[in-house]
């Protein structure tokens, strides 16, 4: 049974540049929330998907966009990046549409220079 | 913002040695959760305690809620050089959405 899975696991951009991180949730999840967790810090949501549709967001710019797909796996994409989106951005999945407990993929870690 | 603070930021014991890290948040809640992350990689869901629950134990982990202080405790027996990582609470904040603290790094000396 396949756990979270995300890709890449380490990326360099510059600024200004776009990036899109992907996400495949755990065998039977059907819910993924995004979280960007910089360096000595918590993870801070960005936003979550369920059936498709991003239900709630965090405090972050209009430059943060998702999407689900149907077999519910995800992308996260950050347009114009700053260098203050270097983080590591983890992908959380659970069922339901809960929240309660999820799993979470290793992350994929963005360094923009 | 960040909802739940956990204290201390950093931990440092012998191994065998119990573990105690606390979180404390500001708004009600109906359930706390606590994670562990290894070496800045993803987490690891430890346990959930509900806003009625007083107590919940794990294994190892032995977790407490007073909701009346709004805090909650993590405590790690016997610890292991193993048990070394970031602990995380978090809270929710409306219907999906849960806000996690800045975490304790614990550290177990072999």
């Amino acid at each position: 049974d396949a756990g979270v899975t995300q890709s890449p696991t380490h990326l360099i951009k510059t600024r200004g540049q776009q990036v899109t991180l992907r996400c495949s949730p755990k065998s039977g999840h059907d819910t993924v929330s995004w979280y960007q967790q910089a360096l000595g810090q918590g993870p801070q949501f960005i936003f979550q998907y369920y059936e498709e549709e991003e239900r709630q967001r965090g405090n972050f710019p209009d430059r943060f966009s998702g999407h689900q797909f149907p077999n519910y796996s995800s992308e996260l994409n950050v347009n114009a990046l700053l260098l203050g989106d270097s983080a590591l951005y983890l992908c959380a999945s659970s069922w339901g549409g809960s929240t309660e407990t999820q799993y979470f993929g290793p992350g994929t870690r963005l360094l923009v220079l | 913002s960040q909802q739940g603070e956990e204290d201390p930021q950093a931990l440092s014991i012998q191994e065998g040695e119990n573990a105690t890290m606390n979180c404390s948040y500001k708004t009600s809640i109906n359930n706390l959760q606590w994670y562990r992350q290894n070496s800045g990689r993803g987490l690891v869901h430890l346990i959930l305690i509900r806003s009625n629950e007083r107590e919940k134990h794990s294994g190892r982990l032995r977790v407490t809620l007073d909701t009346s202080k709004k805090s909650s405790s993590l405590l790690i027996t016997a610890s292991r050089a193993a048990d070394t990582a970031s602990y995380f609470c978090a809270t929710p904040s409306g219907t999906y959405k849960y806000i996690f603290g800045t975490g304790t790094r614990l550290k177990v000396l072999a």
